[in-house]
């Protein structure tokens, strides 16, 4: 079956730049999403459409694309970014489909 | 302010059935697709499936079809996820999230999350 595939962890120290890779044959084809995931909450959306930041996002925040391999980039880290991160996107049979999920740790 | 809103936790036993809801509030739910997503203990989000409650059009990821019913009230604004009998690997969270209005606006508004513990 089709994979979203990306980092298991990223480690930065504040202020500095976190990226978040996500490679997939078919993302070429089909938008990326990204979503921010804190223990005990629900995940929140942060990047649609590969670089579109939805209201409410800081722009420190953002998203780019190229070929197969979408990048979420957090400049200047803060320590309430710490979260565990999931692109998502869809297959060739149109079916959503999320990566297997990014930790950031801020040291 | 768009709200969905989810079920409480569930404890059952394996064979057991179960129906666990999730409504929506402060939008038209009829004119927005549902998708449900599982999160078992330790791991990532898995797609399970979409509906649309407007006509009920339902799609399962490959991957749970035959596993689980979605379904739909739109009278109520409350979409469903039921299992016929449960297994202990269903042990997991369920969300529910709506799908934004263009196809290409992402999974804009989640539930809380419903967990369901299948333990005998």
């Amino acid at each position: 079956s089709y994979e979203l595939t990306q980092p298991p962890s990223v480690s930065v120290s504040p202020g500095q730049t976190a990226r978040i890779t996500c490679s997939g044959d078919a993302l070429p084809k089909h938008y990326a999403y990204w979503y921010q995931q804190k223990p005990g909450q629900a995940p929140m959306l942060v990047i649609y459409k590969d670089s579109e930041r939805p209201s409410g996002i800081p722009a420190r925040f953002s998203g780019s694309s190229s070929g197969t391999t979408v990048t979420l980039t957090i400049s200047g880290v803060q320590a309430e970014d710490e979260a565990d991160y999931y692109c998502q996107s869809a297959d060739s049979s149109e079916t959503y489909v999320f990566g297997t999920g990014t930790k950031v740790t801020v040291l | 302010e768009v709200q969905l809103v989810q079920s409480g936790a569930e404890v059952k036993k394996p064979g057991e059935s179960l129906k666990i809801s999730c409504k929506g509030s402060g939008y038209s739910f009829t004119n927005y697709w549902i998708v449900w997503v599982r999160q078992m203990p330790g791991k990532g989000l898995e797609y399970m499936g979409i509906i649309y409650p407007g006509d009920s059009d339902t799609t399962y990821s490959p991957s749970f079809q035959g596993q689980v019913t979605i379904s739909a009230d739109k009278s109520i604004s409350t979409a469903f996820l039921q299992w016929s009998s449960l297994k202990a690997s269903d042990t997991a969270m369920y969300y529910c999230a709506r799908r934004g209005y263009s196809g290409s606006s992402g999974f804009d508004y989640w539930g809380q999350g419903t967990l369901v513990t299948v333990s005998s």
